[in-house]
């Protein structure tokens, strides 16, 4: 089954304690991206990369990193988590960045609450 | 600053009746321009999408509706269904950035 996998689904940690949260899709998509979806707010991409070890800033990149070493994989790295980071949390991929094959697929999403 | 809005934080509609979300944008590079709907717990789904070089494209019941010179977009769901309750973002894709920017979502309620 085609799809996007994120892990955890659910995490609540404490101020400056790192964590990761996993994405991996099964799809051969070049192109992965991480949302994060905030009342009032839509969803914000972070982070995106258009193939293994290109990654560039979306519009919220502040206190986030990310990696492509693989194809599958785009992990969310957040080094010293912060209370303003308490969100939900989305990683997406699609076959190509733009064009007829811009639709992407998310993930079921990552509930993050940082106290 | 908000590239892409969606004005409408909520609609209500009858059950049979349609459906109209809008959505405006700013930036006259977005390309390509598509409608994702969430369902609570899930993550958003694909829903129909349109090129800038188009004003219309359907699918189903599903037709959505570009005006460039407005830069205004709108997804008419004819008819509404029950099952269609749920939060509907649009999104913008700037070519030449490569980024793709959403809505911030209207929560439509279909009432049967």
């Amino acid at each position: 089954e085609a799809q996007v996998t994120q892990n955890p689904r659910y995490l609540i940690t404490v101020t400056g304690k790192k964590l990761t949260v996993t994405c991996s899709q099964n799809m051969n998509h070049e192109y992965m991206s991480w949302y994060r979806q905030d009342p009032g707010l839509g969803l914000r991409q972070i982070y995106y990369s258009m193939n293994v070890e290109v990654t560039d800033k979306g519009d919220v990149p502040e206190g986030y990193k990310v990696s492509r070493k693989e194809k599958r994989n785009f992990p969310l790295i957040l080094e010293s988590p912060s209370p303003n980071q308490t969100s939900l949390y989305f990683c997406a991929s699609s076959l190509s960045p733009g064009g007829n094959y811009n639709e992407q697929f998310f993930g079921p999403g990552t509930r993050l609450t940082v106290l | 600053d908000q590239q892409v809005k969606q004005n409408s934080p909520s609609l209500s509609v009858q059950e049979g009746r349609i459906s109209i979300l809008n959505c405006d944008y700013t930036n006259s590079m977005f390309d390509y321009f598509l409608w994702y709907k969430k369902y609570p717990a899930e993550g958003p789904t694909f829903l129909i999408s349109i090129s800038s070089i188009k004003d219309k494209n359907e699918d189903g019941r599903f037709t959505v509706f570009l005006n460039k010179s407005a830069k205004h977009l709108s997804l008419h769901i004819v008819p509404s269904q029950p099952g269609d309750s749920a939060v509907y973002f649009c999104a913008a894709f700037d070519g030449g950035y490569q980024k793709v920017t959403f809505g911030t979502g209207t929560k439509l309620q279909v009432i049967p």
